[in-house]
């Protein structure tokens, strides 16, 4: 079945410092990608729709100038937190639909675990 | 590295009929989480088994880990039409990294 790689699996970084997480479709083409957060033993929340070519379109109380999305290439979104806070420290993940397969089945990447000291 | 397969990726039932997704790991995991997501939508957090054995329900939902904590499964009793859509198991693995990977997910369709 598709793929979806994201890195880092974690990272630990002081407050006030940006983290970069990558996700990627290793076998197939993502126009559209998407990001979670998702807090401990609750469900996923959805963050935003990175559109590949356009700007992201970012859920309601998200800051997209906290959380620049970036899907440069048809296989590529990369989300950044920007002067992360301690309360930024979440698990995040990334999915995309393989269309070409004719379904609309998302695939996850493996999660990000953001720490903020 | 990890890798969840969940089985079957379809399946059609009459409403009324059992239905049964089973997920298993390469690893043992430290825990495991179900998620459904409807048509169109996200997935939805449905549950989170942590002990070996465990067996938890929610009304005809019946979830159970698996006693070496590498398999699991979610029956649904007597299917809804309101039951349609796709079940994904999500297993946290126990290393250091704890990395959550999905499973590919089941289609649910429930013919009325």
């Amino acid at each position: 079945g598709a793929v979806v790689s994201q890195h880092p699996s974690w990272v630990i970084c002081k407050s006030g410092t940006s983290v970069k997480i990558e996700c990627r479709s290793l076998d197939f083409q993502a126009t559209t990608m998407f990001w979670y957060r998702q807090f401990p033993k609750q469900s996923l929340m959805l963050m935003a729709t990175s559109n590949e070519g356009s700007k992201a379109t970012y859920e309601q109380g998200v800051e997209k100038d906290k959380f620049l999305i970036n899907h440069a290439s048809l296989t590529l979104s990369t989300l950044t937190v920007t002067s992360a806070h301690p309360e930024d420290s979440s698990f995040y993940i990334c999915s995309a639909r393989d269309l070409d397969r004719g379904n609309e089945k998302l695939f996850f990447g493996s999660g990000t675990q953001l720490s903020v000291l | 590295g990890q890798q969840v397969m969940q089985i079957p990726q379809y399946q059609h039932v009459q409403e009324g009929e059992d239905f049964t997704t089973y997920c298993n790991s390469s690893t043992t995991l430290s825990n495991i989480q179900w998620y459904k997501q409807r048509p169109g939508g996200h997935p939805v957090f449905l549950i989170q088994l942590v002990k070996s054995g465990e067996v938890k329900k929610q009304k005809r939902l019946t979830f159970q880990f698996g006693e070496a904590k590498k398999n699991s499964s979610l029956h649904i009793t007597a299917t809804q039409t309101t039951d349609v859509g796709t079940y994904f198991c999500a297993g946290r693995s126990s290393g250091s990294a704890r990395q959550l990977t999905f499973g590919s997910g089941t289609q649910l369709t429930v013919l009325p």
